[in-house]
């Protein structure tokens, strides 16, 4: 069975970092995409970045380019979403989710002051 | 970035069938977009139904499938059921950087 789960979520000041982490089992990891989505409060789904399998490529939604980087640490069968410059707007339910579909239960990020 | 088009809402009669589609601004969708469905339930996780097209997961209803229509993507329920009232989203996939739509509401009346 396929298991994601996010940490690392909170409430942060506007300016502030936070480092989001996601693990994953069940799969064999290094072969796979890996993706950070978020959902604002009554939203929709908005992808935000991902990380190919060796990791030598990695995209981002423009709103949060040269704010946020993603990583992955295949030895931990582990990603992370490093948070920086953080704004309002940045307030959502952050998910992980892989290639092929499987998501964890997602992690709440507050932006506010 | 691309702009993925749906539906913002569809009503389908318990048994019915209804199809969602999901296109791109940058032209017809391919295979080569990757398409993915996915249905959220209020408050809940999105739960993944389609992906790459037309594969389906071991916990997709066998009413559910995917496929390319008239130069977009389709997600087809076939015998809709009161549980499958849902907001539904697809995803495609533009050279790496990835889309979502802005989801349909479905509705089973």
């Amino acid at each position: 069975e396929v298991q994601v789960v996010e940490s690392g979520g909170g409430l942060v000041q506007p300016g502030g970092s936070l480092r989001l982490s996601c693990a994953v089992s069940g799969l064999s990891f290094s072969n796979y995409w890996m993706n950070w989505v978020r959902q604002a409060p009554g939203k929709g789904l908005e992808w935000v970045a991902n990380i190919k399998p060796d990791g030598s490529q990695k995209y981002y939604v423009d709103s949060v380019k040269g704010r946020f980087t993603i990583s992955r640490d295949d030895a931990k069968y582990s990603v992370y979403l490093q948070m920086n410059n953080l704004r309002a707007e940045d307030t959502a339910v952050y998910y992980c989710m892989t290639g092929g579909g499987y998501w964890g239960q997602g992690t709440l990020v507050t932006v506010s002051s | 970035q691309a702009v993925v088009t749906q539906e913002p809402s569809l009503t389908v009669s318990p048994g019915g069938t209804v199809t969602l589609t999901c296109g791109s601004g940058t032209g017809g969708v391919t295979s080569g977009h990757y398409p993915y469905w996915f249905q959220q339930m209020p408050g809940q996780v999105p739960r993944t139904l389609i992906y790459d097209t037309g594969n389906k997961h071991s916990w997709t209803p066998a009413r559910f499938s995917g496929s390319l229509l008239g130069g977009k993507a389709a997600l087809t329920l076939s015998g809709a059921q009161p549980e499958d009232e849902a907001e539904y989203y697809c995803l495609l996939v533009y050279s790496g950087v990835v889309v979502f739509g802005g989801g349909t509401k479905l509705t089973v009346l």
